[in-house]
């Protein structure tokens, strides 16, 4: 099983900076890797997939890059809503399956 | 527009089973397949399995196997999903998710039903 491992745990930004999440592949997914915004009580919004290309009415703040074992989620300039719990999640399984990392959460410093 | 919508919330005995469906709208149902996960409390994401709504073939985590199924309805577009041997540990969120098939690959699910939280306990 491909373990996904992410870092930091817990990210304290303040409004209108940088926050940059990774993530870590146990072995190689290719590009096949997706980005995840949950919030308390809700369910996981898809952001990133395919390592880097934003999902429908996802803001251009969030960017993802990386490919192979090593990827990262950029939000260029933090706004308040955007305070949450970020999980990258690999697809690249035969038969399909889906692994998650443990997440990052982003907080108000 | 899209939407899953899942059944509501309940309280189980330990040994019994649970039956969660997931009805969609706004596609068309057999050209996505859902996908099923759960969340316990204050934990992470964890993978149950999927069911290719065109085919009906299935895939569960090695973890499920056994106790786990997941069915559809082509007449009411609805997936469900039905485990058994309910323990504490079941006790969670669950969630099913839309996505694509294709290229071999089980794409991220782009559409999430709502949950349905289900607690197990005496």
């Amino acid at each position: 099983e491909i373990v996904m491992t992410q870092s930091p745990a817990t990210l304290s930004v303040s409004p209108g900076e940088r926050a940059t999440l990774s993530c870590r592949a146990s072995q190689s997914v290719s590009g096949n890797l997706a980005w995840f915004q949950q919030k308390p009580g809700q369910a996981p919004r898809l952001l990133i997939y395919d390592a880097s290309t934003r999902a429908t009415d996802i803001p251009a703040r969030f960017s993802g890059s990386g490919s192979g074992t090593d990827f990262s989620l950029t939000i260029s300039s933090l706004e308040s809503e955007d305070f949450a719990v970020y999980y990258c999640q690999q697809y690249n399984n035969w038969p399909p399956a889906w692994t998650f990392g443990q997440g990052t959460k982003v907080e108000i410093k | 527009q899209v939407h899953l919508l899942q059944s509501g919330g309940e309280l189980k005995k330990p040994g019994a089973s649970l039956n969660v469906s997931c009805r969609a709208s706004g596609y068309t149902f057999n050209t996505y397949g859902i996908a099923w996960l759960r969340q316990a409390p204050g934990q992470g994401l964890e993978w149950m399995g999927w069911i290719n709504t065109y085919t009906g073939s299935t895939n569960y985590a090695q973890k499920f196997q056994g106790r786990v199924a997941m069915t559809k309805d082509m007449s009411t577009n609805t997936a469900y999903m039905e485990l058994k041997g309910l323990t504490s540990d079941d006790t969670a969120v669950y969630y099913c998710a839309r996505a694509r098939f294709y290229d071999f690959l089980l794409r991220p699910g782009d559409f999430w039903g709502q949950g349905t939280l289900v607690v197990v306990s005496s």
